[in-house]
């Protein structure tokens, strides 16, 4: 099975910060990496597909890099409606999430 | 409009069953990969089980923690997925979501919960 790794589990952060978030595999998962984002009480949302694939509606705030093991997402510059708890997730075999990464307001 | 609602939910005893249902509208269920998310309390997601199309076979697949004691199912012609959960344990315990996958989980369910414990 492949293991994700996320980190930081939590983040402290302000309005106009520029965050990252990563995602380590424990194996080449060829690119094959999804990025969600939650708020309480609600359900996943799609944010990236495949790495660097903006899903539509999405903000370009929002992006997405990386390669072979090790995959990051960024925001540019955060906005109040941004402070959420994100996941990563692999879907090269089978299906991983990582932990996921806390981001709170500072 | 897409809607994944599932029902079924609720507290068991450990050892027993459970049967979850996600009724599913506004796409074309015949041709979608449907699959089961959980959440556990502590908010770690879970990948929990995957049902094709006919085109695939219907093939499944299941995470570990829960092969041997978790089917999924569908029914097409009801446009409805399926989880039959048996042997239930404690740490089974949490929110159940049903979701489509095409390219990513696209479309998700409002969950439902299920309760282990004695």
């Amino acid at each position: 099975d492949i293991q994700m790794t996320q980190s930081p589990s939590f983040l402290s952060a302000s309005v106009g910060d520029r965050v990252t978030i990563n995602c380590k595999a424990s194996q080449n998962i060829n690119k094959y990496l999804n990025w969600y984002q939650q708020k309480l009480g609600e359900a996943p949302k799609r944010l990236i597909y495949n790495t660097n694939n903006l899903q539509t509606g999405i903000p370009s705030r929002f992006s997405g890099s990386g390669s072979g093991t090790d995959y990051t997402l960024t925001i540019s510059s955060l906005q109040p409606e941004d402070f959420a708890t994100y996941f990563c997730l692999q879907h090269n075999s089978l299906y991983t999430f990582g932990a996921g990464t806390k981001l709170e307001l500072k | 409009e897409v809607q994944l609602v599932e029902t079924g939910g609720g507290l068991v005893q450990p050892g027993k069953s459970l049967k979850l249902t996600c009724a599913t509208s506004g796409f074309t269920f015949s041709n979608a990969w449907m699959h089961w998310v959980r959440q556990s309390p502590e908010k770690q997601l879970e990948w929990v089980a995957q049902i094709k199309a006919k085109s695939n076979n219907y093939a499944t697949y299941y995470a570990e923690s829960v092969k041997g004691r978790f089917t999924i199912s569908r029914d097409d012609s009801k446009s409805s997925v399926y989880l039959q959960m048996n042997s239930l344990k404690e740490e089974d315990t949490a929110i159940y979501y049903c979701t489509r996958f095409n390219y990513y989980f696209d479309y998700w369910g409002q969950g439902v919960m299920v309760t282990v414990s004695s």
